[in-house]
């Protein structure tokens, strides 16, 4: 059973940064496609950029680029995303996702970390 | 830059009917790399359809996909209470990016 588990809630100033984790167990890791995505609120799903973790390469949505980076700790099976210069906007929740066996979907989902932005 | 539309934004039925939601894409989606979400209130997106028509494990067949190049439906057979939801098409994009639908609220009548 396939699970990701995120770390809790973050409350950030505008202009600083976060660090989101994902930590995934009861399958493989290594060779998955992981990404997140975020969802404003009463807003749609937006993709932010992903990593295989065996090639340890990201890749990242152009909209985010320069401002997220998105690393992954083989070792613990751990991928985090962290997002920088925060604004309001950034307000979200925060998925991580694990792509299918052909990395063109997303077959399971993080519970999801609740950013909140603000001054 | 590949835009996927979804249609109608909402739709508003009662249990026991069916339901169709349409997404279409701006330019040709190459194999049929389109899938479907479903998201319920407070809780994450769980994949639905993949590969335009292929259900995913432990969906009931009353949850079926169609469609070809750029015009994608979800249709929903008979609708049950747990159903209303929001819906979102997503699509693989060439160099390793994905796209999301705006997504489709289905609600009760």
């Amino acid at each position: 059973q396939v699970q990701l588990v995120q770390s809790g809630a973050e409350v950030k100033k505008p202009g600083s940064s976060v660090k989101v984790s994902c930590r995934a167990s009861g399958g493989t890791f290594n060779t998955y496609v992981l990404s997140w995505v975020r969802q404003a609120p009463g807003q749609g799903l937006e993709w932010m950029g992903r990593i295989i973790p065996i090639l340890g390469i990201p890749n990242y949505a152009q909209k985010f680029q320069g401002r997220v980076t998105i690393s992954a700790d083989k070792s613990t099976s751990t991928v985090y995303m962290e997002l920088s210069s925060l604004r309001s906007e950034d307000s979200a929740m925060y998925y991580c996702a694990r792509g299918t066996e052909d990395r063109l979907y997303f077959g399971h989902w993080g519970q999801g970390t609740l950013l909140t932005v603000s001054s | 830059e590949l835009v996927l539309t979804q249609s109608p934004g909402t739709l508003s039925l009662s249990p026991g009917e069916r339901a169709t939601l349409s997404c279409r894409a701006s330019q040709s989606v190459g194999s049929n790399y389109l899938a479907w979400y479903q998201q319920k209130p407070g809780q994450a997106p769980s994949l639905l359809i993949y590969g335009a028509s292929n259900r995913a494990t432990g969906i009931p067949d009353r949850f079926s996909g169609s469609g070809s190049g750029t015009d994608f439906t979800l249709t929903i057979s008979r609708l049950e209470p747990e159903d209303f939801a929001v819906y979102y098409c997503q699509q693989y994009v060439s160099s390793s990016m994905y796209t999301f639908g705006q997504g489709t609220k289905l609600e009760i009548k």
